[in-house]
């Protein structure tokens, strides 16, 4: 079946570190990819997309990586704070023709701490 | 900036009894999901609603659950006869176009089934 992973469920870094939170997924006619950030106790947050026909996004801080060769998806976050220790989701949309009612497939997670 | 509003923030409810969860969308919003979180999980899609019916579903989805959108403005998520493994947190979300484009999600209700 249709399923969105994680390579490595915990990533520990220093403040001012970059992270690199890495995602595979397996249905290969997904083509809008999402980043979230949930905090304890609260509901995903967009950090940023991208959608299959770029390999690369940049936003403030963070940059969207995707190799449709071998299906994988990367969160890059330069220069870590200790506000971004939280749990990122990849998520994964098939909204090819504009069929899709937006049913988003999550990843495991992986859990970003940051240390002071 | 606008918020998808979730009530109760946590429900504990016997097994057995109907739970009824609550969201009210951004306003301009017309496309509206569940979701749930059971705990140390991923987040899983529950089902889509648009235009006063179900769009698309999931397996979890079953007789046990509906969806309703009752006045306008709130958008429901009941479920029949709550089971232990219903407890999770539920999220509910908006987006203003059709896909996962501009999905906004609410805080959650933690719903806990002793």
């Amino acid at each position: 079946g249709e399923s969105v992973g994680l390579h490595l469920p915990t990533l520990s870094v220093q403040e001012g570190d970059n992270s690199i939170i890495n995602c595979a997924y397996s249905n290969s006619a997904s083509d809008y990819f999402i980043w979230y950030k949930q905090e304890s106790g609260k509901g995903p947050q967009f950090i940023i997309d991208i959608r299959s026909n770029m390999d690369k996004r940049q936003g403030q801080r963070v940059t969207v990586l995707l190799n449709k060769t071998v299906k994988h998806l990367s969160l890059q976050i330069a220069a870590t704070q200790p506000g971004d220790s939280a749990v990122y989701f990849c998520a994964e949309n098939k909204d090819a023709g504009g069929t899709s009612y937006g049913k988003l497939t999550f990843g495991q997670g992986t859990i970003l701490t940051v240390h002071p | 900036e606008p918020e998808v509003t979730q009530t109760p923030s946590h429900q504990v409810t016997q097994m057995g009894q109907e739970v009824i969860l609550r969201c009210v969308p951004i306003s301009n919003h017309l496309y509206f999901y569940w979701y749930r979180q059971i705990l140390g999980q991923k987040v899983e899609f529950l089902v889509s609603f648009y235009n006063n019916e179900i769009s698309e579903k999931s397996e979890i989805f079953d007789d046990q659950f509906s969806v309703e959108r009752p006045d306008g403005s709130n958008f429901t998520l009941k479920i029949r006869s709550t089971k232990l493994e219903d407890s999770a947190m539920y999220f509910c979300a908006s987006s203003v176009q059709k896909g996962a484009y501009g999905y906004t999600f609410g805080s959650g209700t933690r719903l806990t089934v002793v």
